[in-house]
């Protein structure tokens, strides 16, 4: 079975810019949880998706959003970035949230100059 | 006080050694318990899965979780070089709907040859 997968692996961006990240989920699973590593913070919980509803959603400000599409596809967008937007941004996807395991992808790594 | 405690490491072990890996935690409705190991440059890897108090083996890894305690391990026996890496604790809360992966900062781990 196919492991979740994220696109694009590298990205650099300029501050005010605006940028978009897409996660497939393993086939058959229907949540979706997007977190943020940076080395101060570790990893930080953004959002969760199911069935296409957001459910949960961590302390970020609005400029981070998400979306989830019929077939459990999920994208994340972030605006006006910042300098300290610069992360890993990781997606993790499990059958259906709650307490079943949750597998990652390998990230995409964002930075912003 | 973090909600989950891991000492950042490293930890620098020969070959073979067995590793002894430890995060406590302050929550007490905590009910699922994991491990992942984290590449440089990787996602984040599901090693080890387990539900509330005991033990778990899988292989050279064992998971144990001493909720009366808040304190849970992980021991790698017979350690190898390709062992070395991040390794991440991770707790959430029992129910339906979901429930964001707590994290614990990682620990740093060389094994060397």
């Amino acid at each position: 079975k196919a492991g979740v997968t994220q696109t694009p692996r590298y990205l650099i961006k300029t501050r005010g810019q605006q940028v978009t990240l897409s996660c497939s989920p393993i086939s058959g699973h229907r949540s979706v949880s997007w977190y943020q590593q940076t080395p101060g913070q570790g990893l930080q919980f953004l959002f969760e998706y199911f069935s296409e509803t957001q459910r949960n959603k961590g302390n970020f400000p609005g400029r981070f959003s998400g979306r989830q599409f019929s077939n459990s596809r999920s994208e994340m967008n972030v605006s006006t970035l910042e300098l300290g937007d610069s992360a890993l941004y990781l997606c993790a996807s499990s059958l259906n949230g709650g307490g079943s395991e949750q597998y990652f992808g390998p990230g995409t790594r964002l930075t912003v100059t | 006080q973090k909600e989950v405690e891991q000492d950042p490491g490293p930890l620098s072990v020969p070959e073979g050694a067995i590793v002894s890996l430890n995060c406590t935690y302050s929550n007490s409705a905590f009910q699922y318990f994991m491990w992942y190991r984290q590449y440089s440059r990787k996602g984040p890897e599901l090693l080890m899965y387990t539900y509330s108090s005991g033990n778990k083996e899988d292989g050279r890894f064992t998971a144990q979780v001493d909720k009366s305690s808040k304190y849970i391990s992980l021991f790698i026996r017979d350690s190898q070089p390709s062992d070395s890496a991040t390794y991440l604790c991770a707790m959430t809360f029992g129910g339906t709907g979901f429930q964001k992966l707590v994290f614990g900062t990682g620990t740093r781990l060389l094994v060397s040859p």
